[in-house]
């Protein structure tokens, strides 16, 4: 099984709706992060989180939020999605400094 | 100004060339990371280094801190090494945050 996974690894919306990316992860790390990737452009932080009580804005959190209901998961939510959003979003969970990455999801807001 | 640069953004290469893909960034680091990320999506650490050279495999990650330049090679290519090679830096003192460069898009012919 995959240390980290994510769900959905698919999903169409539409512009307004409220959607929710789940993180979960076996490794037992405790930092967990959110990064969006667009074609061309090198990944981008979203937020970020070194324990279950600390979260931190990255470069891009506009119109994000994020929750880290447990060391294992760490939920990324669009409060109303638009199009702009479409993207690759992947999970990473690190120790040490190097990242273990989820497969992505890959949303697409119509 | 991007504060990681790789070059070349594409390449596409002969099977059994050897590969050079390059990186350069202009802040202070405690560690640069090569990874690769396969047409699928999924992305892999393949190297965390913070001087000098690792290999592994047909791999080979060297680093010039005096210089601020990384290199991944890569010998004797296969189709198989087609993905995309991103570098990203732990800047020093950031308690291990990375810097994303846009990545090199490598294409294998047989």
């Amino acid at each position: 099984d995959a240390d980290v996974t994510q769900t959905p690894r698919n999903r169409i919306t539409k512009t307004g709706k409220r959607i929710m990316l789940e993180c979960s992860q076996t490794k037992g790390h405790d930092r967990m992060y959110w990064y969006r990737q667009d074609p061309g452009l090198g990944l981008r932080l979203i937020y970020y989180s070194f324990d279950v009580k600390d979260i931190n804005k990255g470069e891009i959190s506009d119109g994000y939020s994020v929750s880290r209901q447990a060391q294992a998961k760490f939920s990324l939510s669009l409060e109303s999605a638009i199009p702009n959003q479409t993207a690759l979003y992947f999970c990473a969970t690190s120790l040490g400094g190097e990242q273990f990455f989820g497969p992505g999801t890959r949303l697409t807001v119509l | 100004k991007n504060e990681v640069e790789q070059s070349p953004q594409n390449l596409t290469a002969q099977e059994g060339e050897f590969i050079t893909i390059n990186c350069s960034y202009s802040v202070g680091i405690s560690a640069l990371h090569w990874l690769q990320q396969h047409p699928g999506g999924g992305i892999v650490s393949l190297f965390m280094l913070s001087s000098g050279k690792k290999k592994h495999g047909r791999l080979i990650a060297t680093i010039n801190i005096q210089e601020k330049h990384s290199s991944l090679h890569i010998t004797a290519s296969h189709p198989r090494d087609s993905a995309v090679y991103i570098c990203a830096a732990t800047v020093m003192d950031s308690n291990y945050q990375l810097i994303w460069g846009a990545g090199t898009k490598l294409i294998i012919k047989p």
